[in-house]
């Protein structure tokens, strides 16, 4: 299956601090990539839909102006938590879609936020 | 909106033993159906992939099920082994649009 990166793959940081997670898919071109937020021991919840060269897409009681989402190219996606605090600390997640085959979904391997 | 389902929460098996797990979803207007596995800490291993013309899917020792109609999707697993332990998610993909929703998970402990 096609493959999908995040870096980092986990961050600490201080309260009031912003973070950068990138998203790559690394073998295929993603024109749609979403990005989750999954809490301890709960399901994942789509967050957006970053669609390349436009504004992305935010669900229902996402904040767009802290989680900043930027999808530059094909293959990068990046989401940017501004002025993080502790109830932001969370597993996320991004997925390519890969077009091109039976619409199929592939998963990044998470970043872990631990805001302090 | 769509809200997907699975049952059992968790559920604990001793080595050898087959099982099922239940999916089910309120809006049978899907594209697909896909079942994940989760470890703990760790992102998303796509297990299957079920087209909404589909009525099954199998690979190795897993086989995927779909009751569009009925809202239902059913993973089996044959033998299960220590190393199938981990969190399973089911997810839908409805007609219109491009994400996915998922499913609670289910929490699967094989005993040795």
């Amino acid at each position: 299956g096609a493959v999908v990166s995040q870096h980092p793959s986990w961050v600490i940081c201080k309260s009031g601090t912003s973070v950068k997670i990138e998203c790559r898919s690394l073998d295929f071109q993603a024109t749609t990539m979403f990005w989750y937020r999954q809490f301890p021991k709960q399901s994942l919840m789509l967050m957006a839909t970053s669609n390349e060269g436009s504004k992305a897409t935010y669900e229902q009681g996402v904040e767009k102006d802290k989680f900043l989402i930027n999808h530059a190219s094909l293959t990068l996606s990046t989401l940017t938590v501004t002025s993080a605090h502790p109830e932001d600390s969370s597993f996320y997640i991004c997925s390519g879609f890969l077009l091109a085959s039976t619409n199929e979904q592939f998963f990044g391997p998470g970043t872990r936020l631990t805001v302090l | 909106k769509q809200e997907v389902t699975q049952i059992p929460a968790a559920l604990s098996v001793p080595e050898g033993e087959n099982l099922v797990l239940n999916c089910s979803f309120t809006d049978s207007a899907i594209y697909n159906l896909q079942w994940f596995r989760q470890d703990p800490g760790k992102g998303l291993t796509s297990l299957l992939l079920i087209q909404s013309s589909q009525r099954e899917q199998t690979s190795g020792r897993l086989n995927a099920s779909l009751d569009k109609s009925s809202g239902r999707s059913t993973l089996y697993i044959a033998a299960s082994q220590p190393g199938d332990s981990a969190t399973y998610l089911c997810a839908v993909r409805p007609d219109t649009g491009n994400q996915f929703y998922f499913g609670t998970g289910t929490s699967l402990t094989v005993i040795p």
